[in-house]
C-alpha cells in the first residue's frame, strides 16, 4: 500500500448534490495532484498544488473546486456535476513538484458515479 | 500539446514468455520516463523509471529509452499471470511537474 489515502473509495451522487473527496499523504511530500481517469482514456491532470499553492488548473470546469489546507491534505469539492463526470478520481503526491527525478505516488482513487 | 502514444492491446502472451510494450512521445525535451502498472479497479503503481538512454533492469522488468527516436519500452521477462494488468507510460518534460500519460496497454498472461 502507498502512503497516499483517499476517501471515500466509492461515491454515488445526484447532479444537484454537493460532496467532497479527501486525499491525505503520509510521505512528507510538498506537491499534490488531482487526476481524472475515464474508461479507455489517458489519465487527465486536473489540479496541481505545490507547497499548498495551486500551480496548475488544467482547464477544469468550475463545478470542481480544489482545496489544499496544508501539504498533507487535498480536497476536491464537487457540486452540480454531470453524468459525464463519472470516473475514477486519483490523488497523487510527489516530493516538491519540480526536478528531473520526480516520482508521483498515487492513492487508491475514488470511484464516482453521477446519476 | 504533449502526446504519449501506446498500443492499447490487449497484448496476450503465454506464461514464461517476454511481453514487450512500446511507447512514443511527442515532446523532444522530455527528460523523465515512467512505467506504471494498474490492476483493474486499482490505482497506478510505479514499477520503473528511466532518465538516460539505454537499458535499465529491475528484476524481470527492463526499461529501454531512446531519446533520439522519442521511444521508451518495457520488457517483462518470464511473464506471470500476476503481470496481467494495464501498463501506463508516463513522460515528464524538462523542469515540468506535469506527467503526460498514455492510454495504457492491457497485458494478459495466459497460463
Amino acid at each position: 500500500e502507498t502512503g497516499v489515502t483517499q476517501t471515500p473509495r466509492h461515491l454515488v451522487m445526484g447532479m444537484t448534490n454537493k460532496k467532497s473527496l479527501k486525499c491525505e499523504q503520509h510521505l512528507g511530500h510538498n506537491a499534490m495532484y488531482w487526476y481524472k481517469q475515464s474508461a479507455k482514456k489517458p489519465l487527465e491532470l486536473m489540479f496541481v498544488y505545490s507547497l499548498e499553492e495551486r500551480v496548475e488548473n488544467n482547464s477544469v470546469p468550475s463545478r470542481f473546486s480544489p482545496e489544499c489546507p496544508n501539504s498533507s491534505h487535498l480536497f476536491l469539492h464537487l457540486h452540480t456535476l454531470q453524468p459525464e463526470d463519472s470516473a475514477l478520481y486519483l490523488c497523487a503526491s510527489s516530493q516538491d513538484g519540480t526536478g528531473l527525478v520526480e516520482t508521483q505516488y498515487f492513492g487508491p482513487g475514488t470511484r464516482l458515479l453521477v446519476l | 500539446q504533449k502526446e504519449v502514444e501506446q498500443n492499447s492491446g490487449p497484448l496476450s502472451v503465454p506464461e514464461g514468455a517476454i511481453a514487450s510494450l512500446n511507447c512514443t512521445y511527442s515532446d523532444r525535451g522530455s527528460q523523465s520516463f515512467f512505467w506504471y502498472r494498474q490492476y483493474s479497479g486499482k490505482s497506478p503503481e510505479l514499477i520503473m523509471s528511466i532518465y538516460s538512454n539505454g537499458d535499465k533492469e529491475d528484476g524481470r522488468f527492463t526499461a529501454q529509452l531512446n531519446k533520439a527516436s522519442q521511444y521508451v519500452s518495457l520488457l517483462i521477462r518470464d511473464s506471470q499471470p500476476s503481470d496481467s494488468a494495464t501498463y501506463l507510460c508516463a513522460v515528464l518534460g524538462e523542469g515540468d511537474y506535469k506527467l503526460s500519460f498514455g492510454a495504457g496497454t492491457t497485458v494478459t498472461v495466459r497460463a
